[in-house]
């Protein structure tokens, strides 16, 4: 059975480095999605993509995130100078988008990110 | 603003038992889609079953069932027979078409030897 696959799935970086976090959506999938949950806490929404262009965002999802789907299977998130409260786990999930049984999102498994 | 509220932090059954799982949302969409995830220890975020809200039926997943009142803006994860392998938090999710998934606060499930 397809699913998302996710890169790494742990990442320990400094505070104020660059990190990216790599996604491989379902390959017939239209949507992608990059969701975080810091721990302890429900699943939050940062971002949703389509036709290779954000098509919502929430505010966490400020100026230092960015999405990116360099090829036709990659979807990537980049946050560009972390700070301590970006410690989370960060979810890519995507679905096909036909009516019914493609409103489903899939996740992925998920990139443990720890900013010291 | 959609709100999905899940009123029970914990909740524990024996195994082989049943138990339910509430979620109640808010919205003035009227077509919308539901769903229960499943968060075992691996933090991993597994689809357990899907309501469309079009639909009156109640969804069924094997052991799993919902009981989606519309009207009341409810929707509750049934788990008949547990099994150890349930164990783990259960989130509910509300989405309006193109839209994000919002979810609860998550119910934590002990299942009891």
């Amino acid at each position: 059975e397809p699913e998302v696959t996710q890169t790494p799935s742990h990442q320990v970086t400094q505070m104020g480095q660059e990190v990216i976090l790599r996604c491989v959506p379902i390959s017939n999938h239209l949507y992608f999605y990059w969701y975080r949950q810091i721990l302890g806490q429900k699943v939050e929404f940062l971002v949703s993509f389509y036709n290779n262009e954000i098509s919502e965002k929430s505010e966490i999802f400020d100026d230092q995130f960015s999405v990116e789907r360099p090829d036709g299977s990659n979807f990537t998130l980049k946050i560009r100078s972390t700070k301590l409260e970006d410690s989370a786990m960060y979810f890519c999930a995507s679905r096909s988008g036909s009516r019914g049984l493609g409103e489903t999102q899939y996740f992925g498994p998920g990139t443990r990110l720890l900013v010291l | 603003a959609q709100t999905v509220t899940q009123s029970q932090p914990e909740m524990s059954v024996q195994e082989a038992e049943t138990v339910t799982l509430s979620c109640t949302y808010d919205t003035s969409e009227s077509d919308y889609y539901l769903f229960w995830y499943k968060q075992p220890p691996s933090r991993q975020m597994i689809l357990v079953i899907r309501q469309e809200a079009y639909k009156q039926q109640n969804a069924t997943e094997n052991r799993f069932s919902v009981n989606f009142q519309k009207a009341a803006k409810s929707f509750s994860l049934k788990i008949s027979d547990s099994q150890l392998g349930d164990a783990a938090m259960y989130f509910c999710a509300y989405k309006v078409g193109n839209e994000k998934l919002t979810f609860g606060t998550g119910t934590r499930l002990t299942i009891i030897p």
